[in-house]
């Protein structure tokens, strides 16, 4: 079972609001992703990060920002939520190497009011 | 998208057939990669071919990859209703260290 875990499971926040989503992995992962997902299934890359103190915009832009003090953490934050930014949030880490798979989190399902 | 095209997008077949899903990509590689997600929870690996690789098997599972094509198939054998999820597959973008998702594949084992 995969050891990497996000919270809240769900959230539901008014317009406006500042809003931060965890998420963490005792893997000891250098790179992990953040993935925005809605409910048509496609999984865009809106972050991903290699290391300690890296960390790199995806395909996806998103009004979102990310750091990476600690290897195992890897926050979300959103300053001002808006309706537009409703989805599901999805946190993955991979190991050093580039053949290693990627392990996922269950993922927070945002809804902004 | 980001990364190509999934075929089928929705794929619905009797139990015990055999079930097909392809995907496209646009950039070199050096790894391609299929999860399982089931409804609305994370995704879980299933296999990961490399690019020197022209197949790969585990249990149920078959991949083949061509990389002339820049595409990918995955066969799941002898399918069973709990093989009832959306598939994805997923490349390195070649060697970029990210990992980019196709559209997936909507896939329904009817009992």
């Amino acid at each position: 079972e995969a050891d990497i875990y996000q919270t809240p499971r769900y959230l539901v926040i008014g317009t406006g609001k500042k809003i931060t989503l965890e998420c963490s992995q005792t893997m000891g992962h250098d790179k992990m992703y953040w993935y925005q997902q809605d409910p048509g299934m496609e999984l865009h890359l809106i972050h991903y990060s290699y290391g300690v103190n890296s960390t790199e915009k995806g395909d996806l832009s998103s009004e979102s920002t990310v750091s990476r003090i600690r290897t195992e953490h890897f926050p979300l934050t959103l300053e001002s939520a808006r309706p537009s930014h409703t989805s599901q949030y999805l946190c993955a880490s991979s190991g050093g190497s580039w053949d290693t798979e990627a392990f996922f989190g269950q993922g927070t399902r945002l809804t902004v009011v | 998208s980001q990364q190509g095209e999934e075929d089928p997008q929705a794929l619905s077949i009797q139990e015990g057939e055999n079930a097909t899903m392809n995907c496209s990509y646009k950039t070199s590689i050096n790894n391609l990669q299929w999860y399982r997600q089931n409804s609305g929870r994370g995704l879980v690996h299933l296999i990961l071919i490399r690019s020197n690789e022209r197949e790969k098997h585990s249990g149920r599972l078959r991949v083949t990859l061509d990389t002339s094509k820049k595409s990918s198939s995955l066969l799941i054998t002898a399918s069973r209703a709990a093989d009832t999820a959306s598939y994805f597959c997923a490349t390195d973008a070649g060697g970029a260290q990210k990992l980019v998702f196709g559209q997936g594949t909507r896939l329904t084992i009817n009992p």
